[in-house]
């Protein structure tokens, strides 16, 4: 079993260039979330995606949409990117019907903005 | 509004010694309780949960957490520290309702463990 799985691993942008960030579940799984964990700080939740619709969102603008595609595989776009944007993406993933089981979680894209 | 609450940034112990790392939340209901360890450029590994039942829950590497509802704490314990032990470690909690365990973390910030050999 490869666990979560995140590409890429390492990015470098620019200010107001786009970005996407790529997550494969874990095996079994059909539930992924985003979240985003700034230097310093614990991760914060971006949105959560279920049966290729987003489920929750957290507090973050609409710079910031996703995508899950058929396989439960899933993407995190963000556009327009500011400074602010700088920080390791972690995915998570998990099996909706799993009511008590935890979330995986991938190794994280670390991105910077230049 | 919901949040976790970690009161120290680094907690020292020398290795041999038992270690307690703290946390308090702020969650309405019957929230699921997590604690996640992250190594250097690593993502996060699950350690323990707590969902219902006895307050004492066991994990991996030899970690266990007290669960006390009347503190709102979820406290991540070791009997005998390991230097390998250290690590930055994230209690978290899922709120009760949509989704379960698979519903939205939300993290404290974060702390620093430091195990002395």
């Amino acid at each position: 079993d490869a666990g979560v799985t995140q590409s890429p691993t390492h990015l470098i942008k620019t200010r107001g260039q786009q970005v996407t960030l790529r997550c494969s579940p874990k095996s079994g799984h059909d539930t992924v979330s985003w979240y985003q964990q700034a230097l310093g700080q614990g991760p914060q939740f971006i949105f959560q995606y279920y049966e290729e619709e987003e489920r929750q969102r957290g507090n973050f603008p609409d710079r910031f949409s996703g995508h899950q595609f058929p396989n439960y595989s899933s993407e995190l776009n963000v556009n327009a990117l500011l400074l602010g944007d700088s920080a390791l993406y972690l995915c998570a993933s998990s099996a909706r019907q799993a009511f008590y089981n935890e979330q995986f979680f991938g190794p994280g894209t670390r991105l910077t903005v230049l | 509004a919901q949040s976790v609450a970690q009161p120290e940034d680094q907690v020292n112990v020398a290795e041999g010694n038992p270690l307690t790392v703290k946390c308090t939340y702020s969650v309405s209901g019957n929230p699921y309780l997590f604690w996640y360890v992250q190594y250097p450029n690593r993502g996060l590994q699950f350690l323990l949960k707590y969902i219902t039942g006895d307050n004492l829950v066991k994990g991996s590497y030899g970690f266990e957490a007290e669960f006390n509802k009347s503190q709102t704490s979820f406290h991540l314990k070791k009997p005998s520290a390991l230097v390998s032990d250290s690590a930055l470690y994230f209690c978290a909690v899922s709120p009760p309702g949509y989704g379960g365990a698979t519903n939205k973390l939300i993290f404290g910030t974060g702390t620093l463990l430091a195990v002395q050999p």
